[in-house]
């Protein structure tokens, strides 16, 4: 299993809603990632988590909220978000050190 | 800081060979990966390079140089299903992947 799944594929949510990202990898990867991906533009770090814990937060702002329950795991979590958010938001894990990451499909969100 | 530079767009042939070129400068450098972009889907890793030189993987090679701050992408017997964005990316330490621009990559026949 070389899979890493994301849901919902695609989100709708307005500027007042509470929803949250999943990510779930099988691959025994113990680091997980989360990137943003405006139209045309390369990916941008968001976090890092390292063996469930958090190890980078590029500055991302406190509406969104990542949560690593177990190594399987990522979910972030958004809250009271503004319209230039929407974009792709892409998962993706590794094995750690420099090998290379596999990326989820991604969740489209839309903020309204 | 992070710079990582590519090219905006290409336009190449089928059949054709085409070189992509990614310079960068980050503040750690633990290797260079490629990754191809299909509109709309997730990036798929193509290649790595630590150390200088080529690699090759079937009709892609990477390249790099670390003293230049410089990798190319070799895309060989262009085929219409490689029109998509490449991105180079930067692995700056602590398992932090700095992707660079990207470079949109059309094969018409």
């Amino acid at each position: 299993d070389t899979e890493v799944t994301q849901t919902p594929k695609h989100l709708v949510m307005g500027m007042t809603n509470k929803k949250s990202l999943k990510c779930e990898q099988h691959m025994g990867h113990r680091a997980m990632y989360w990137y943003k991906q405006k139209a045309k533009k390369p990916p941008e770090l968001m976090f890092v988590y390292s063996y469930e814990k958090l190890s980078i937060n590029e500055s991302v702002p406190s509406r969104f909220s990542p949560e690593c329950p177990n190594s399987s795991l990522l979910n972030l979590h958004l809250h009271a978000l503004q319209p230039e958010d929407s974009a792709l938001y892409l998962c993706a894990s590794s094995r750690g050190g420099s090998t290379e990451a596999f990326f989820g499909q991604g969740t489209r969100l839309t903020v309204v | 800081g992070q710079n990582i530079d590519q090219p905006t767009e290409m336009t190449a042939t089928e059949g054709a060979i085409v070189q992509i070129n990614c310079t960068y400068q980050t503040s750690g450098f633990n290797g260079l990966f490629w990754y191809q972009q299909h509109a709309g889907e997730a990036p798929t890793f193509l290649s790595y390079n630590v150390l200088d030189g080529l690699e090759e993987k079937g009709r892609f090679s990477s390249f790099l140089s670390r003293s230049k701050g410089y990798s190319y992408l070799l895309l060989k017997e262009l085929q219409m299903k490689d029109s998509a964005s490449y991105l180079c990316a930067s692995n700056t330490g602590f398992q932090k992947l700095v992707f660079g621009t990207g470079t949109r990559l059309l094969v018409s026949p």
